[in-house]
């Protein structure tokens, strides 16, 4: 079974602060996507990165792959209200794609 | 092209009733993936399809649960007999191939009393 495991669970931060959450596994992807989804809705892709050490930026957000392709992290800079939602990490491997439980991120104005 | 169809949005029904949760996949789509989500559990994969075949359906619960994809634009998830324990939001998704983007219906929220 490929678990991912994604830290924290919750955070709560104010606007303008700048945060880091984590996707880690025992496990080896062929690639490494982040969603993020909001209230009703289902995941909308934010980035899929598939080489060891890659480093993808996309406007405020910067993901990581790590070098073993094993885990993960999405650095949000200057964090703002509208990025509020539910960050998951999904794994995939031979067709298959494992989401981890997700951060729920609140950011208060 | 709409999007990823889920039917219906909404279901309530009585413990012991079959329930049947449909998808359609965007159009020239490969791979089919259903998930539930609860706040307990996350979003769990329950079974993919690559080409209409079934590859892995380790993550369905139980004898309860299947799946058919009879062709490329359709496919059921059916749940008989319905437990309270199955109530979660179901959603099913589609993309062309690995490592590409899956996209997301809206989600078939489920619940049995």
């Amino acid at each position: 079974t490929q678990l991912l495991e994604q830290s924290p669970q919750f955070l709560s931060i104010q606007e303008g602060e700048n945060l880091t959450v984590y996707c880690n596994s025992s496990s080896v992807f062929s690639s490494l996507q982040w969603y993020r989804q909001e209230p009703g809705e289902g995941p909308v892709l934010l980035v899929t990165v598939v080489t060891g050490g890659e480093v993808k930026k996309l406007k405020r957000l910067t993901f990581q792959f790590g070098d073993a392709r094993k885990d993960s992290s999405l650095h949000i800079t200057a964090a703002q209200p509208g990025d509020t939602g539910l960050y998951l990490c999904a794994g995939g491997s031979n067709y298959k794609l494992t989401f981890g439980k997700g951060t729920l991120l609140t950011v208060n104005p | 092209d709409a999007g990823v169809i889920q039917s219906p949005r909404h279901e309530v029904t009585e413990m012991g009733q079959e329930v049947t949760l449909r998808c359609k996949p965007i159009s020239g789509h490969n791979s089919l993936f259903w998930y539930r989500q609860t706040m307990m559990r996350g979003l769990e994969l329950l079974i993919y399809f690559n080409n209409n075949v079934p590859i892995d359906d380790s993550g369905m619960p139980e004898d309860r649960f299947s799946a058919k994809m009879p062709n490329a634009s359709f496919s059921t998830l059916k749940i008989q007999p319905s437990e309270p324990r199955d109530s979660a939001v179901y959603f099913c998704a589609s993309r062309v191939g690995e490592n590409t983007e899956a996209f997301f219906g809206q989600g078939t929220r489920l619940t049995v009393v």
